[in-house]
């Protein structure tokens, strides 16, 4: 496709359980961005890649958190033992070149019970 | 301490009327994004500026490096208009974006 693609769109997951987002960035573009939006709440920036290094993942709420991108393509968040906190949307963008204009996929929802 | 200040938090236009959102950051910055967020959750960007100004359509960009400051302007505003405008700077080179916390306008017909 044309755009910045991730899946599932929806999730809902009971607490404790594991979940791996994916984001499909497009095809060329070298930055990847993952970010979270809680409910009424703004943007927050959770990691960036250049290629498929991070070069600071301070960003991460916890260390129930990871990232990988792999082939300079798609990226996979996880998030271990979820909490109820962790129900936000999640957003994946992706740039041509680090801090260019952004395109945003349509996010995932995550709802942990 | 907000790196990104954005104002105002909330506004209501009537249809027509010129509108302005401004936002002040504190950091060293290579260049400002401003985007809008639809009501139905979808972002887009709609301007990357470093200096000057930048227009597209009915939207017009500014930012002065000297000031930390930069505005976004809406003439003749629509009801399509109606979205959350976020400002973001990325901190260089870590990649990290510190956003606003974004101005919810209203433009009613």
């Amino acid at each position: 496709g044309a755009g910045v693609s991730q899946s599932p769109s929806n999730k809902v997951t009971e607490k404790g359980k594991d979940v791996e987002l994916r984001c499909d960035p497009i095809s060329g573009h070298t930055a990847l961005y993952w970010y979270r939006q809680s409910l009424g709440q703004g943007l927050e920036f959770l990691i960036y890649f250049q290629g498929n290094s991070a070069p600071d993942k301070s960003g991460l709420p916890s260390d129930r958190f990871s990232a990988e991108r792999t082939g300079g393509s798609v990226s996979t968040l996880t998030i271990q033992r979820t909490q109820q906190e962790d129900s936000a949307v999640y957003l994946c963008a992706s740039s041509l070149v680090q801090g260019g204009p952004q395109h945003f996929g349509d996010g995932t929802r995550l709802s942990i019970l | 301490k907000n790196e990104v200040e954005q104002s105002p938090q909330n506004l209501t236009a009537q249809e027509g009327e010129f509108i302005t959102i401004n936002c002040s950051y504190s950091v060293g910055i290579s260049a400002l994004h401003w985007l809008q967020q639809h009501p139905g959750g979808g972002i887009v960007s709609l301007f990357m500026l470093s200096s000057g100004k930048k227009k597209h359509g009915r939207l017009i960009a500014t930012i002065n490096i000297q000031e930390k400051h930069s505005s976004l302007h809406i003439t003749a505003s629509h009801p399509r208009d109606s979205a959350v405008y976020i400002c973001a700077v990325p901190l260089m080179p870590s990649g990290q974006f510190y956003f606003g916390t974004g101005t919810s306008l209203t433009v009613i017909p």
